[in-house]
């Protein structure tokens, strides 16, 4: 099956930084992928839908200035954590739809990356 | 509002026991339903979906589920668990118009199988 890759998965800062996160489709292109915020023990909460060659769609109550995403190709989406904090910490994945598939197409994940603000 | 109930947060099953893991869901219409697996430190790995037809789904790693109109319900099953079943699961729903960009899911059941 297609692949989805980030990096980095672990990820440690210090409180006031910005970290950067990448979400790559390895073998297909992603028109459109998602980024995903995952407390510990907790369900996936989607952020953003992230559209190539344009602005992302961010969901009620995530600060689009804190989380920058930026999509510049059909196969790289990226995810900057803004003057990161501890509450920031989290499990952020994102997702990805084969741009090529139909409209009911399988949606691919990436393994996650684990941001830890000190 | 859109929404999806997984009652059990955690499941014990020895192996080799059947496993049940239930979901319902609370939507305008049927939605795209899904099961996805997550082990520790991982992404997600899509077991199976439903879209439309035979209500009786089979996906991958000897699961299947059964959508339910009548109870808002798309329960996970296995005959027969393995250790390496032990994950989380999460049901999933998404809106069948637009495609299913927008996942719902799920708070999850974790699951641990006893040898």
């Amino acid at each position: 099956g297609a692949v989805v890759s980030q990096h980095p998965s672990w990820v440690i800062c210090k409180s006031g930084t910005s970290v950067k996160i990448e979400c790559r489709s390895l073998d297909f292109q992603a028109t459109t992928m998602f980024w995903y915020r995952q407390f510990p023990k907790q369900s996936l909460m989607l952020m953003a839908t992230s559209n190539e060659g344009s602005k992302a769609t961010y969901e009620q109550g995530v600060e689009k200035d804190k989380f920058l995403i930026n999509h510049a190709s059909l196969t790289l989406s990226t995810l900057t954590v803004t003057s990161a904090h501890p509450e920031d910490s989290s499990f952020y994945i994102c997702s990805a739809r084969d741009a090529g598939s139909a409209n009911t197409g399988e949606l691919f994940f990436g393994e996650g990356s684990r941001l830890t603000v000190l | 509002a859109q929404s999806v109930t997984q009652p059990d947060i955690h499941i014990t099953v020895s192996e080799g026991a059947s496993l049940e893991l239930r979901c319902n869901y609370s939507y305008g219409a049927t939605p795209y339903l899904f099961w996805y697996v997550q082990s520790p430190g991982q992404g997600l790995q899509l077991l199976l979906k439903y879209f439309s037809g035979d209500t009786l789904v089979q996906g991958i790693k000897g699961f299947e589920a059964e959508f339910k109109r009548s109870q808002s319900s798309f329960n996970l099953r296995k005959p027969s668990v393995h250790w390496s079943d032990a994950a989380e699961y999460f049901c999933a729903v998404a809106p069948i118009s637009g495609g299913y960009n927008k996942l719902i899911f799920g708070a999850g059941t974790r699951l641990a199988v006893h040898p």
